[in-house]
């Protein structure tokens, strides 16, 4: 397996544009985590998913923020609008739920400018 | 929900000597604590995790204990060298609540020569 795999792994938009980040997880992963890092608030979980189900999304900033996961294998974090404080690399991270050990993709750096 | 903290945020030691970073978290229903290691521009990778049912665990130059009563986990690293030096972060999650992970805020370790 190629493990965890995001795209893209670098995003520079506008203020003000739409913004999506998708996500494949490990196949057999029946938990998927969208994670945000900065230097100043660190790993923040934004959402996550147990069997395509979203289970607790109380990490996702506002409203702008919205996540989704059609089927087994895709995920997607969109932002609309994008605003400066976005920028941060966001992680997918997806763990076999009986295990608990969680594998992250590469991230994917984000700048809004 | 689980709060995880992680201590000290930044650790600089002598090539050779030992490191230990020290997490608590709040939730005494959690029962999976992982350690991640982060090198820089990279995703956290897992290097070590532990269960609620023990109380100690190594894996060659790296251990960790962890104390459920007093709800804290430590990462010890021995004779530490220069590619040790990264931003480890401790975890804390529920199997009942999907493996939520809950990171700390991350130790920023410097191996000096």
């Amino acid at each position: 397996d190629a493990g965890v795999i995001q795209s893209p792994r670098h995003e520079v938009t506008e203020m003000g544009q739409e913004v999506t980040l998708r996500c494949k997880p490990i196949s057999g992963h029946n938990s998927l985590f969208w994670y945000r890092q900065t230097m100043m608030r660190g790993l923040e979980l934004l959402i996550y998913f147990n069997n395509n189900v979203p289970i607790d999304d109380s990490g996702m900033p506002e409203d702008r923020f919205s996540a989704k996961m059609p089927n087994a294998s895709f995920s997607t974090l969109k932002i609309q609008p994008s605003e400066p404080r976005d920028s941060a690399v966001y992680f997918c991270a997806s763990s076999f739920g009986g295990l608990g050990e969680a594998f992250f993709g590469q991230g994917t750096r984000l700048t809004v400018v | 929900g689980e709060n995880v903290e992680q201590h000290p945020s930044t650790l600089s030691v002598q090539e050779g000597d030992s490191a230990v970073i020290k997490c608590t978290y709040s939730d005494s229903a959690s029962n999976y604590f992982p350690w991640y290691k982060q090198e820089l521009g990279k995703r956290p990778q897992l290097i070590i995790d532990i269960r609620s049912n023990v109380g100690e665990k190594k894996d060659q130059r790296i251990a960790v204990t962890l104390n459920k009563t007093a709800k804290h986990f430590s990462l010890h690293i021995t004779e530490t060298q220069p590619e040790d030096s990264a931003v480890y972060f401790c975890a804390a999650s529920i199997k009942a609540a999907g493996n939520k992970l809950t990171f700390g805020g991350g130790t920023r370790v410097l191996v000096k020569p």
